[in-house]
């Protein structure tokens, strides 16, 4: 089974700050994904990153990139330019990915409150 | 991405009580969706993956008599609550698997209020 722990539960920065959000995780597979998701108060989950584990190269999309570090099991999101939308609460979870292109549930790390001051 | 609605956003029954929610895929035929479970101020829990065709697979500590998966075709899986209980009362999120980008597409959940 695989564990993902973040430990800030709350983070509050000024809007056009940079934020990071940490996240390790504890696995014995190989294959398998990382993900950012965002929460916002209406609770839809929304993605916003993923990254291969096979990949070296850190994901980015636009004001989002991460820090994969596979050896050390860390997988931190960085927002760059804090907008007030990005107030929500931010979880990393991983995936299992099976041969045959399936995959198992996702397992989340318990979310950190992220609130973005004017 | 995929787009995935449940039905009914939110419900209320009383104690004893069975309601089903419905998670479908709108655009996408899913083989494999996916069930969680949210406590209020706490993460996502895995409840069960719901295969087309096959029975639910449950994550420990689910009980598949009380929480019955049913993924009857490529756009629908329902999940029933059996006999509720207000220890029940949860939000429920279920999400589509695709195959393709290796993503899950979450539908916008369920609030279940037993009393």
């Amino acid at each position: 089974a695989q564990t993902v722990t973040q430990s800030q539960p709350e983070m509050s920065v000024q809007e056009a700050e940079t934020v990071t959000l940490s996240c390790t995780y504890d696995t014995s597979e190989s294959n398998y994904y990382l993900f950012w998701y965002k929460q916002p108060p209406s609770r839809q989950m929304i993605l916003v990153i993923r990254q291969e584990a096979y990949k070296q190269q850190n994901a980015t999309e636009n004001r989002f990139s991460v820090n994969f570090q596979k050896a050390a099991k860390s997988f931190s999101l960085k927002i760059s330019d804090s907008q007030l939308g990005d107030t929500a609460m931010d979880f990393c979870a991983f995936m299992k990915r099976n041969s045959g292109g399936g995959a198992d549930g996702l397992t989340f790390g318990k979310g950190t409150h992220l609130i973005i001051q004017p | 991405g995929a787009v995935v609605s449940q039905h009914p956003s939110r419900v209320i029954c009383k104690s004893g009580t069975s309601v089903k929610i419905e998670c479908r895929s709108l655009d996408f035929q899913a083989t494999t969706m996916f069930w969680y479970r949210q406590f209020p101020k706490q993460s996502l829990m895995l409840m069960a993956t719901s295969n087309e065709g096959s029975k639910a697979t449950y994550e420990q500590g689910v009980e598949k008599d009380k929480f019955l998966i049913n993924h009857a075709s490529l756009t629908l899986s329902t999940l029933t609550v059996t006999s509720a209980h207000p220890e029940d009362s949860s939000f429920y999120i279920c999400s589509v698997y695709s195959g393709l980008s290796y993503e899950q597409y979450f539908g916008p959940g369920t609030r279940l209020t037993v009393t």
